[in-house]
């Protein structure tokens, strides 16, 4: 399985941009980077994922490096709603959709 | 539309006893997955059952075993629970996919091994 290396905690202010940074030196050419967000007492659910270029939806933004060794999950606006631990998560190569989840990024919000 | 249901949402069993776990798949889906999230913890792969087999399986003993009905609901059972089992166990449902998508997660059932 690829790995991910993410920062184990950061904290950001209400209404302003978070950037949360994911690398995965060792990901192939047809993986996709997917991120997925875990509330306090929900299951996991799902942010956005991308392969080459950069993606937005309604949730955040994925910019992902011209060599694909890392990319950065942004939220544009903060919201207390959005305090969660985020990860990015490398695909299984074997099309299962097993989801390998590492440690994450606890993201705290400050008011 | 009701996402993926789970039950029940909390147990506690005994060393030794064996439990089951049921998951109800978002509407439309046909692959149930099975994680397991130990406190502090990111969810760990179990297995993933599509058309009521087991299709891929993750790093754990054959304590814990499957089933899929072919309403696509899922059922996770663990025999002999050891305390080490005590953890939220998540069922995501997907449609089989050919390499990008999202998994839909419920909220889990806390289990308890004292």
């Amino acid at each position: 399985d690829a790995k991910t290396t993410q920062p184990n905690s950061m904290e950001s202010n209400e209404e302003e941009p978070v950037h949360l940074p994911c690398n995965h030196s060792t990901i192939s050419g047809t993986d996709y980077i997917h991120w997925y967000r875990q509330l306090p007492s929900q299951g996991p659910e799902y942010v956005i994922h991308g392969l080459t270029s950069n993606v937005n939806n309604r949730m955040a933004s994925l910019a992902i490096a011209e060599d694909r060794k890392s990319s950065t999950l942004i939220l544009h606006r903060a919201t207390l709603r959005d305090a969660a631990v985020y990860y990015c998560i490398p695909p299984d190569l074997q099309g299962a959709q097993k989801l390998v989840f590492g440690q994450g990024t606890r993201l705290t919000i400050n008011p | 539309d009701a996402g993926v249901t789970q039950s029940p949402t909390h147990l506690i069993k005994t060393r030794g006893q064996q439990v089951t776990l049921r998951c109800s798949p978002k509407s439309g889906h046909d692959t149930v997955s099975w994680y397991q999230q130990a406190l502090g913890q990111g969810p760990q792969f179990i297995f993933q059952y599509y058309e009521e087999e087991e299709r891929q399986r993750g790093n754990f003993p054959d304590r814990f075993s499957g089933h899929q009905f072919p309403n696509y609901s899922s059922e996770l059972n663990v025999n002999a629970l050891l305390l080490g089992d005590s953890a939220l166990y998540l069922c995501a449902s997907s449609f089989v996919w050919p390499g990008a998508g999202e998994l839909f997660f419920g909220e889990g059932s806390r289990l308890t091994v004292l």
